[in-house]
Parts: C-alpha cells; sequence; structure tokens
C-alpha cells in the first residue's frame, strides 16, 4: 500500500526568509502524480503544486517549487520569500496514475511565519 | 459561489443521533468524494462515486454511509453518531481524464458529536 510522510509537524520561517517542506512516499508503482496541498485557517484546501512522477524537471509555481527525487521518494516543497499569508498546514500528497483518484495524504506540516 | 458546497459548515450532535452532511457541486464533474481530516492523520478517505451509480467504500468506511442522489450531490449519513466520529469532513470532485489530476474541496464540515 502506498504510504505518504511528512516527518515535520511544525515549521516555522522568518518573514521573507526561505523554507523547505519534506514529503517522503512509498510506492511500488512508476505512475504516480504528488501534489502539496495548503489549508489555510479558513479550511479550505487549495492546491499549491502538482508533480507528474513521469516528469524529471521540478515543478515550479512563482515563489513555490518542488524538489523531486525519485528513486529517493522524495518531494520536498520549497517556499521563497515566505510571505504572512503563507502561514497554513502543507499537506503533501499521492495519485495513483490510471482511473483510480484516491488521494493519499500525509500528516501535515504547520508552517509558522514570524514577521 | 464556491464550486463545491458542503452543508452545514459546522454541526453538534448528540451520540446516537443520525445525521446527514451534504455537498453539492457545480463544476459538472462526475467523481465525488468523502474524505475525514483529524489532526496528525491528515485526510483519509470514507467513500468514493465515479457516477450515480457507482458507489465505493474507501479506507474508513465502517459507520458512514453515502448517497449519490445526482451527478452533482453526494452526501455522507452517520447512522448512529458516536463521538470518534468527531472530525473535520471534507467533500471533494475530480473530472477523469490523465490531464485532470486536480481534486476541488468544499470548505468542509466540522462535526462534533457529544
Amino acid at each position: 500500500a502506498q504510504t505518504v510522510t511528512q516527518s515535520q509537524p511544525e515549521m516555522s520561517v522568518q518573514e521573507a526568509e526561505t523554507v523547505t517542506l519534506s514529503c517522503t512516499y512509498d510506492t511500488s508503482e512508476s505512475d504516480y502524480y504528488l501534489f502539496w496541498y495548503k489549508q489555510p485557517p479558513s479550511r479550505q484546501m487549495i492546491l499549491v503544486i502538482r508533480q507528474e512522477a513521469y516528469k524529471q524537471q521540478n515543478a515550479t509555481e512563482n515563489r513555490f517549487s518542488v524538489n523531486f527525487q525519485k528513486a529517493a521518494k522524495s518531494f520536498s516543497l520549497k517556499i521563497s520569500d515566505s510571505q504572512l499569508g503563507d502561514a497554513a498546514m502543507y499537506f503533501c500528497a499521492y495519485r495513483r496514475g490510471g482511473s483510480n483518484y484516491q488521494l493519499i495524504w500525509g500528516a501535515g506540516t504547520k508552517l509558522i511565519i514570524k514577521p | 459561489d464556491a464550486d463545491v458546497t458542503q452543508t452545514p459548515r459546522n454541526r453538534i450532535t448528540k451520540t446516537g443521533k443520525r445525521i446527514m452532511l451534504e455537498c453539492s457541486q457545480t463544476k459538472g464533474h462526475d467523481r465525488m468524494y468523502w474524505y475525514r481530516q483529524d489532526p496528525g492523520l491528515g485526510l483519509r478517505l470514507i467513500y468514493y462515486s465515479f457516477d450515480v451509480k457507482d458507489i465505493n467504500k474507501g479506507e474508513i468506511s465502517d459507520g458512514y454511509s453515502v448517497s449519490r442522489q445526482a451527478q452533482a450531490k453526494f452526501s455522507l449519513s452517520l447512522e448512529s453518531a458516536i463521538p470518534n466520529q468527531t472530525a473535520l469532513y471534507f467533500c471533494a470532485t475530480s473530472a477523469p481524464g490523465r490531464e485532470n489530476t486536480e481534486a476541488f474541496f468544499g470548505q468542509g464540515t466540522r462535526l462534533t458529536v457529544v
């Protein structure tokens, strides 16, 4: 069975600095997708970034980028120029390829931004 | 208006009561999901449906049932609520196709069973 592990329950960073959130996963599949979701206090789940396993290039979305290490089964999220609005819970999630759209989630990392 | 709407947003109920959480969507997606979020555990899948006639159990379906009344509506029921079902519940939708990888979430229903 696939599993997703986020080993950092909480991280803090100074505003405008860079922070990296860790995620590892376990799967025997070769076709899959990985996601980072953000959950602010409003509770809404917001997609931050996604990565297709067949793509070697790391995904980027503005200040958010990932370091996808397929062999190591590692998928970390880097947030550059941290802003107060980045404070939230961040969840790493895995989805197998094909028609199965179920998401497997990590336990989450609470990100605190210090002004 | 939100694309995925959950009602109610918050609910307190007593042990043994039957309760229904509702989800409706305007995204036109055929796939709908119910997840439960507990602190320190992330989200876990309760049930999912790929169309009106297709209902599947997820990881933690015991104590729950669902109904897909229409393509746009997917309800979650707790037949006899118990305190350990206190959690944040999310409905989500997705579209078929390899290129459609994103799931869209409602704003969640916080359920407290006392």
